[in-house]
């Protein structure tokens, strides 16, 4: 099984500043990671994903996450955050699918951090 | 491509009536549909995962009887709250599993707001 801690709930900041979302991750079996982002009463949109090879992943709207696995943890971040960012982000786990059997191939959520940008 | 769209996006019904939330992938098929609810200012929580064809298999604590899946089709899974109640007023999420070669993605509807008075 595997679980996924989002350590701050909530995070403000002022526009064009830099803004990191931490994530920590613990896990029995090998995961994929990806970070997701909510705007007010939609679905989910993939922000981006490791899967393997470099550490460093970039995806979409700036963002970018550097897994780090003798920290377990997956961090978010932006250089420069912009009004539009404002949003809840949530990181997530899992196995890769046919890897492993039970429940470590569904996504796993963290409980989401509520980006703020103030101007 | 890879868009997943939910009907309806917002429902209010009165207590004890049943719900029907449809789930589609319109431009892939979908062997894999996953259901999950979300209550207000917290994560997702997997309800159940839907295969085409067979019978869903449901979360712990999830009641089945409550919260009927079908996956009929590859590209349609539809979730009905029978005899919904308030507690059952939440924000719900459909997501489709695409195999795109070696790896498998999920892709998120945009949810349902359920309200039961």
């Amino acid at each position: 099984a595997q679980s996924v801690t989002q350590l701050d709930s909530q995070v403000p900041v002022f526009e064009e500043a830099p803004v990191e979302l931490r994530c920590n991750y613990s896990s029995s079996v090998s995961v994929y990671l990806f970070w997701y982002v909510q705007y007010p009463n939609q679905g989910l949109q993939l922000l981006l994903k490791y899967l393997s090879g470099s550490t460093l992943v970039k995806g979409i709207n700036g963002f970018e996450a550097e897994f780090n696995k003798s920290q377990t943890s997956f961090h978010l971040r932006k250089p420069s955050v912009h009004i539009s960012d404002t949003a809840e982000y949530f990181c997530a786990v899992r196995a890769p699918w046919g890897n492993s059997g039970g429940s470590n191939y569904k996504l796993t959520f963290g409980k989401g951090t509520l980006l703020t940008v103030n101007p | 491509g890879a868009v997943v769209s939910q009907h309806p996006s917002r429902v209010i019904c009165k207590s004890g009536t049943s719900v029907k939330i449809e789930c589609r992938s319109l431009d892939f098929q979908a062997t894999t549909m996953f259901w999950y609810r979300q209550f207000p200012k917290q994560s997702l929580m997997l309800m159940a995962t839907s295969n085409e064809g067979s019978k869903a298999t449901y979360e712990q604590g999830v009641e089945k009887d409550k919260f009927l899946i079908n996956h009929a089709s590859l590209t349609l899974s539809t979730l009905t709250v029978t005899s919904a109640h308030p507690e059952d007023s939440s924000f719900y999420i459909c997501s489709a599993k695409r195999t795109h070669r070696s790896y498998n993605e999920q892709f998120f509807g945009p949810g349902t707001r359920l309200t039961v008075l």
